[in-house]
This record gives C-alpha cells, structure tokens and sequence, in this order.
C-alpha cells in the first residue's frame, strides 16, 4: 500500500464547477499535511498547508481528518488556471512523501 | 529573490553512461532535497541533506546513484552507470529549515537514458 494515495483522475470539470479531491495516508504517525501544485512540465509549488481545524484560502478549502487518516481539497468557483496537477503530501520523521497527484482540467 | 537553480535542463544519455546534475538552493537554506519524479507519479525523496551533512539517504540506489553538498551551500547528484529506468525528472528542492517548513522546487533535469 502506498503510503499517500491519490485518485489521478483526471478530473475534467467546466469553469465555474466546484471540484473536490481526497487523498488518504497510511501512516498514523504523520505530523502535517500540505497540497501542492504542479503545472504541465514545471515543478511543484506549495498551495496550502492542511491544519486540523481545517482552513481556507480564497476559493480553496483543505480539511485534515486524522481519525479516518484522508486529506481533502475543495475548490470553489473553478478557474481554467486552476487545471494542473494535484499533489498530496504527507510530513513524517521530517521527510515529504508525496501522493501520484490528481490531474484537473478546467474546461471552458 | 532568486529561486532554486539547477543545470542542465535537459539531458539525454545512452545506458551505461554517466551523468551529473547541479543544483544552487535560495541563499541561506539549509536544508537540500533532490527528488526523482518518474512520468505519471509524484516526487520521491532520493536524499536530504541539512548544511553538508545527509539527514536521509534511505530511497537513494547506492550502487549506482551518489550525492554531496560538500561546501553546504550548491550540490551534485551523479548517476554512474545510468540504466533505462533512471528516464524521470530529477528536481531539487531547498528549505529554510527541514521538516514542514516549505520547500521551494527548481525547475528540474529531465533526463533521458536511451
């Protein structure tokens, strides 16, 4: 079992749809929690920290739920910047793991 | 603020060839990731240094694959002999400090091993 799992879609949604992603760990001992982005042929930028409490960022929603171990992301009101790749990323003994990524497509 | 540098962009070998990646972190992280990122997956650690010294080498093929940080600032990830599977991505990262603080990716080596 891979240790963060991520559906890789691809999610192909039209502008203005509200998409949402999980993603679930296997390691309980996992300290904290962040989705990153990743454009075609770029590398990953850091969009949000995942807190427990749960916390919003614009048109972006991360919730944590440690109980059933799974990461979610919501994004409102969909942009066609917004298609990219998804990625899932897990803290553990100071080491990022990173889940295989949900792609998105925003369609017009 | 100048971002992670890494050279060269774009790399294409034979197997069994050698090949060397650079990378310069944002002035004053400490903290140095390469990554290997294989078409279709996300990013896997292969080592993490903290200034000149190795926190984690543990997904790193030790047979073939070698890393330094010598100065503890720029660093080098070489691959002696390459085989066909080594095709990926190859992505350096550097944080402030390790563990969750962010870690700002470079643009990555695309390397092809024919």
């Amino acid at each position: 079992r891979k240790e963060v799992e991520q559906d890789p879609g691809p999610f192909n949604v039209p502008e203005g749809a509200t998409v949402a992603f999980n993603c679930t760990y296997s390691n309980s001992a996992s300290q904290s929690f962040f989705w990153y982005r990743q454009d075609c042929r770029k590398e990953p930028k850091l969009l949000m920290s995942v807190y427990s409490s749960g916390n919003e960022d614009g048109r972006f929603t991360a919730q944590l739920n440690r109980a059933s171990q799974y990461i979610s992301l919501l994004i409102r009101d969909s942009k066609l910047s917004d298609s990219a790749t998804y990625l899932c990323v897990a803290l553990g003994n100071e080491k990022l793991t990173f889940g295989t990524g949900t792609r998105l497509t925003i369609i017009p | 603020e100048a971002g992670v540098a890494q050279s060269p962009r774009y790399k294409i070998i034979e197997k069994r060839q050698s090949v060397a990646f650079w990378c310069n972190p944002i002035s004053g992280h400490a903290t140095l990731y390469w990554y290997q990122q294989i078409l279709g997956q996300g990013p896997k650690l292969l080592i993490q240094f903290q200034n000149n010294g190795v926190v984690d080498d543990s997904q790193l093929p030790k047979d073939r694959f070698s890393a330094e940080r010598l100065k503890g600032v720029d660093s080098t990830l070489k691959i002696q002999p390459a085989k066909l599977e080594d095709s990926a991505v190859y992505l350096c990262a550097s944080s402030f400090l390790s563990g969750g603080n962010e870690q700002f990716f470079g643009p990555g080596t695309r390397l092809t091993v024919l």
